[in-house]
């Protein structure tokens, strides 16, 4: 069974970096067959994805985040992780991290979510 | 491509139909077009994927349809556990996005 667990600070001041990290359970973040993306949601609002990396490391951003976000993966510690820089409130949210089949976004097993709070 | 859910919520009883639409502002591919489900505080659920695919475990009640821009979830006979907030989601143009979601309440 595919699980995937969030780690990170609940509070982040303002301007600085938010770092998340994603932990899976079983291999199959070993395999190229799957894709790991960050989607985060605001209290009360729809989701929006941030981004995905492959196993070996290729990388998608959503081009509205992209000067901001970085998305990295530790194949041997089974981790993948999402930074993003200069933080505001408007990026205060659930940070959830998922799979999906490699070449689709059809996201079938999803971290519980990490509440992030951008405030001094 | 900006995804409009109607209705914003949907009002019904146990055992009715729940009928959920997701519009596009443009048309796309069917295979690009998921739904999820979402109880509060919890993770979205993969239900369908390419407009009308059930994901793995997900009970044969539920259903989807379309093509174009326009595209349909319909729940027969709902169970106590559907009520919750569905949303669509599309990946056939970056940036993927998702609709606004529809909440499906007890009436």
């Amino acid at each position: 069974q595919v699980q995937l667990q969030e780690s990170g600070p609940g509070l982040v001041k303002p301007s600085q970096t938010l770092s998340l990290t994603c932990t899976v359970s079983g291999d199959s973040i070993t395999s190229d067959s799957y894709y790991w993306s960050w989607i985060r949601q605001p209290a009360g609002k729809t989701l929006e994805w941030i981004g995905r990396i492959s196993t070996s490391g290729n990388t998608k951003y959503n081009p509205f985040l992209q000067s901001r976000v970085t998305l990295s993966i530790d194949t041997s510690k089974k981790q993948f992780s999402v930074k993003l820089i200069s933080v505001t409130a408007a990026d205060s949210a659930v940070y959830y991290c998922a799979r999906s089949a490699a070449g689709t976004a059809n996201f079938d097993y999803w971290g519980q979510g990490s509440l992030v709070t951008v405030s001094s | 491509i900006v995804l409009t859910q109607s209705p914003g919520t949907l009002s019904l009883s146990p055992g009715e139909r729940a009928t959920l639409s997701c519009r596009g502002n443009q048309t796309f591919s069917s295979r690009y077009l998921v739904w999820y489900q979402q109880k509060p505080g919890q993770a979205p659920r993969l239900l369908i994927y390419g407009a009308s695919t059930r994901a793995a475990g997900i009970p044969d009640r539920f259903s989807g349809s379309g093509s174009g821009a326009d595209f349909t979830l319909t729940i027969d006979r709902l169970e106590p556990e559907d009520f919750a907030v569905y949303y669509c989601h599309q990946y056939h143009t970056s940036p993927q996005t998702f609709g606004q979601g529809t909440r499906v309440e007890v009436e």
